[in-house]
């Protein structure tokens, strides 16, 4: 059964770091395309960032320079790595698995964790 | 960026009745397009992807049709279980996909 677990979420200040981390059994990370979105608190869904089974990273324009996503084939687990936090990054973080051999769809999701950035 | 719409933003049925959501993209995503339906306090649920193929365990209620700008989720049947935010996203410019801003189903 495929699962996807995030953790790592929290309360963080104005400017700082926080990674975070989601651990996926049922298949292997690096075989796939993982995705990261985000929901802000009562809005919409929003694409941060993708990994692609051969390792090539993306990124939003909103996150870009700021976020980083990687990967670690020994633990099979999805990281965001997240510096620069401002208040508009406040949300629920989901980590996700593309469609297999349709990139561009979501059909595994975690359940989320969220990240508040506020003083 | 693509921008998607959705309309309208929250509609209210019954029990029974056919419900139709549009999405509207801002230029053409060819068939490139996904349904989702999130229920309160959980992960978005893949329904519908590349304008009308229906995910595997998705009941057959559940029809997307469209191509191009214009696309439209229809439930044939509404079910109480099926209250819930139902987005579209555009997968056209992959990797950056954009979503609707979704549409609020409430069963009356």
């Amino acid at each position: 059964e495929v699962q996807l677990v995030e953790s790592g979420g929290g309360l963080i200040q104005p400017g700082g770091s926080l990674r975070l981390s989601c651990a996926a059994s049922g298949f292997i990370v690096s075989d796939h395309y993982m995705t990261w979105v985000r929901q802000a608190p009562g809005r919409g869904l929003q694409w941060v960032s993708l990994i692609t089974s051969g390792g090539r990273t993306h990124y939003a324009d909103s996150v870009k320079g700021r976020f980083t996503v990687s990967r670690d084939t020994s633990t099979n687990t999805l990281y965001l790595e997240m510096n620069s936090l401002s208040a508009e990054d406040t949300a629920v973080y989901y980590c996700a698995r593309d469609l297999e051999n349709i990139a561009g769809y979501i059909d595994y999701w975690g359940q989320g964790t969220l990240v508040t950035v506020s003083s | 960026d693509i921008q998607m719409t959705q309309s309208p933003s929250s509609v209210s049925a019954s029990v029974g009745d056919r419900v139709t959501i549009t999405c509207r993209a801002s230029q053409s995503v060819s068939s490139w397009l996904a349904w989702y339906q999130q229920k309160p306090g959980k992960a978005p649920k893949l329904l519908i992807y590349a304008a009308s193929s229906l995910q595997s365990g998705v009941p057959s209620r559940f029809s997307g049709s469209g191509s191009g700008t214009d696309f439209t989720l229809t439930i044939s049947s509404l079910q109480p279980e099926d209250s819930a935010t139902y987005y579209c996203q555009q997968a056209y410019t992959f990797p950056s996909i954009t979503f609707g801003q979704g549409t609020r189903l409430e069963i009356k």
